[in-house]
């Protein structure tokens, strides 16, 4: 079966400082795509970040950025100068070619001021 | 331009009852998808049309049916509703099954 595992449930982080948040996933595929979704507490599902598994430069999006591992298959997010904006669930997503997108469990991430 | 829209936002229902879940997208998007949220779990998928005319089962299936009506819209039915599907319900469109998905604000469905 294919699972996509993040092992921390929580996390937190004062503002302005710097986060990453883990995430491994498992298959067998080799053509796939990984995302981070931030999900704030009005429960919107928000496109954070997106890695093609062909591509070997990481992912960057303004303050997010990801680390990349394929032969480890480890997809971490790393936020640098955190907000208080950024206080949200995060999940890592991860999707084959036949493209069922599968969720990880997610990680709370508190910031504080 | 709305993206995707959901309705209703909140639900009750008693056990054995029926009802459906509208969700619209004015993107132009061919794969569209209805989501659960149980409360500690990620998103779990239920069904997925790739395309317009086509549905396929997710994850958890059982007890739902889907209808692709047409290209912007694609309806969740809960035949007789069950406690054990008390949950957030999301939709979600992508232009294709490898895009970004956009979803719907969700519709929070308890049953009692």
């Amino acid at each position: 079966a294919q699972t996509v595992t993040q092992s921390q449930p929580e996390m937190s982080v004062q503002e302005a400082e710097t986060v990453t948040l883990s995430c491994t996933y498992d298959t067998s595929e080799s053509d796939y795509y990984l995302f981070w979704y931030k999900q704030p507490p009005s429960r919107q599902m928000i496109l954070v970040i997106r890695q093609e598994a062909y591509k070997q430069q990481n992912a960057t999006e303004n303050r997010f950025s990801v680390n990349f591992q394929k032969a480890a298959k480890s997809f971490s997010l790393k936020i640098s100068d955190s907000q208080l904006g950024d206080a949200a669930m995060y999940f890592c997503a991860w999707v084959p070619s036949y493209g069922k997108l599968t969720f990880g469990q997610g990680t709370i991430l508190t910031v504080h001021p | 331009n709305a993206g995707v829209t959901q309705t209703p936002k909140f639900q009750v229902l008693k056990t054995g009852q029926s009802m459906t879940l509208q969700c619209a997208q004015d993107m132009n998007h061919n794969s569209m998808y209805w989501y659960r949220q149980d409360p500690g779990m990620g998103l779990r998928l239920i069904y997925y049309s790739a395309s317009e005319g086509t549905t396929d089962k997710g994850e958890v299936p059982n007890g739902y049916n889907v209808s692709r009506l047409n290209k912007r819209e694609f309806s969740l039915r809960l035949e007789s509703a069950a406690p054990s599907q008390t949950s957030v319900y999301f939709c979600a469109s992508s232009r294709d099954r490898l895009g970004e998905q956009y979803f719907g604000p969700g519709t929070r469905l308890t049953v009692t």
